[in-house]
């Protein structure tokens, strides 16, 4: 039982490019969700799905789309980098909604020049 | 939407000491609050919940409390260990813009720093 796997772990890219960051649990768990991290400003919410063929933005989902083909994975995908993602994303899962216990991925280091 | 506000951003305390980080919430439907403790470099990890339903949960060392009427909730930690220290982050429940579901919304975090 892995839990909540993201990959890759580090990623400079530069600006205009693409990339997919990749989520997986292992726990069947109905909700996933992507979270970004900012100094100074917590965790903030970019994309959640709460179940495979449903998805739903979050409060920053500009410059990202997810698809939930399948319970365990959830992608995250940015279409064309800017400087302003630079961030570490969080991939998280929880058995249903707000009230169950989320957990989360190991985080993924994004750099964009 | 939901508006979580948390303070103090940084807390430095004597070993042993008590530690108390306060959060305050907007949304009156809000019924889930969850604190999370996360390391440097390390993933956010759960260490205390509290629903709507309860005033008080205790966890050994830590305690949180919760009064709806004013929307704020605190986090305390008594006899605080240098392991303590790490950043804390509250979250309330928040319901998504479909309204289908509902999601936390953290707030900005707390550096706290146990002094040995």
């Amino acid at each position: 039982n892995a839990g909540v796997t993201q990959t890759p772990k580090f990623q400079v890219l530069k600006t205009g490019q693409s990339m997919t960051l990749q989520c997986a649990q292992d726990m069947n768990h109905e909700y996933m969700s992507w979270y970004r991290q900012d100094p100074g400003m917590g965790l903030r919410l970019i994309h959640y799905s709460v179940g495979a063929g449903i998805t739903d933005q979050g409060e920053v989902p500009n410059g990202y789309n997810v698809s939930r083909s399948t319970t365990e994975d959830f992608p995250l995908r940015l279409l064309s980098a800017a400087p302003s993602q630079t961030s570490v994303y969080f991939c998280a899962s929880s058995s249903g909604g707000s009230g169950n216990t989320i957990y989360f991925g190991e985080g993924s280091w994004l750099t964009v020049v | 939407g939901e508006n979580v506000e948390q303070h103090p951003s940084t807390l430095s305390v004597q070993e042993g000491d008590s530690a108390v980080i306060k959060c305050t919430y907007s949304d009156s439907a809000s019924n889930y609050f969850p604190w999370y403790k996360q390391e440097l470099g390390k993933r956010p990890q759960l260490i205390i919940d509290i629903r709507s339903n309860v005033g008080e949960k205790k966890d050994q060392r830590i305690a949180v409390t919760l009064n709806k009427t004013a929307k704020h909730f605190s986090l305390h930690i008594t006899e605080t260990q240098p392991e303590d220290s790490a950043v804390y982050f509250c979250a309330a429940s928040a319901r998504g813009s479909s309204g289908s579901a509902r999601q936390l919304t953290f707030g900005s975090g707390t550096q706290l720093t146990v002094l040995p």
